[in-house]
């Protein structure tokens, strides 16, 4: 098994709704990351687990709490998000050392209304 | 710190002709670089990748790069155009593997 997959593929959520994002990988990486992609921009990175630890978080606002419950589960929880939250939101994963590149999920295409 | 820049955030190709992408890194040590390719609605795919070793590094669908220390570049080329070449670039550095930096992305468009 050689990839990321992410669930659900798309999901509309109101600004009161809580919600999650599924990530998983079954390579035996033990370092997976969150990214948000705004249409037509780079992806920018939300929040780093090495070995089942958050290791870094780029000062995202409280409304998203990543949760790792196993080395080949990620998880991303919302709450009260904002309109302007929406975007794709990105998976990946790499060996301890992602030195040698990421393997990215597909993605959650996500709109808050 | 590091970071990328991508010249031409969008490059149109006839179809047959010659694809080239243009990166420059700034690192104070030696990089680690990366093409990714994303295609609408999808995640990145890497492309190719250095990391030590062959400056000249061949990836997936007749891509390669040139690793130029010397010119601080990572250039990516493929000899031949294809239509399903079309979709965004991106070009990464990474010194510590924990922090990957990217490019603003190129935007291919191949012209049949």
């Amino acid at each position: 098994d050689t990839e990321v997959t992410q669930t659900p593929k798309h999901l509309v959520m109101g600004m009161t709704n809580k919600k999650s994002l599924k990530c998983e990988q079954h390579m035996g990486h033990r370092a997976m990351y969150w990214y948000k992609q705004k249409a037509k921009k780079p992806p920018e990175l939300m929040f780093v687990y090495s070995y089942e630890k958050l290791s870094i978080n780029e000062s995202v606002p409280s409304r998203f709490s990543p949760e790792c419950p196993n080395s080949s589960l990620l998880n991303l929880h919302l709450h009260a998000l904002q309109p302007e939250d929406s975007a794709l939101y990105l998976c990946a994963s790499s060996l301890a050392q992602g030195a040698e590149g990421y393997t990215f999920g597909s993605g959650t295409r996500l709109t808050v209304v | 710190a590091q970071s990328v820049t991508q010249l031409g955030s969008h490059v149109s190709v006839s179809e047959g002709a010659l694809v080239l992408l243009r990166c420059n890194y700034s690192s104070s040590v030696p990089p680690y670089l990366f093409w990714y390719v994303q295609y609408p609605n999808q995640g990145l795919q890497l492309l190719l990748k250095y990391t030590t070793g062959a400056t000249l590094v061949k990836g997936i669908n007749g891509f390669e790069a040139e690793f130029k220390k010397s010119e601080t570049s990572f250039h990516l080329t493929k000899p031949s155009a294809h239509m399903s070449d079309a979709a965004e670039y991106f070009c990464a550095v990474t010194t510590t593997g924990n922090q990957f930096y990217f490019g603003t992305g190129t935007s291919l468009t191949v012209i049949p």
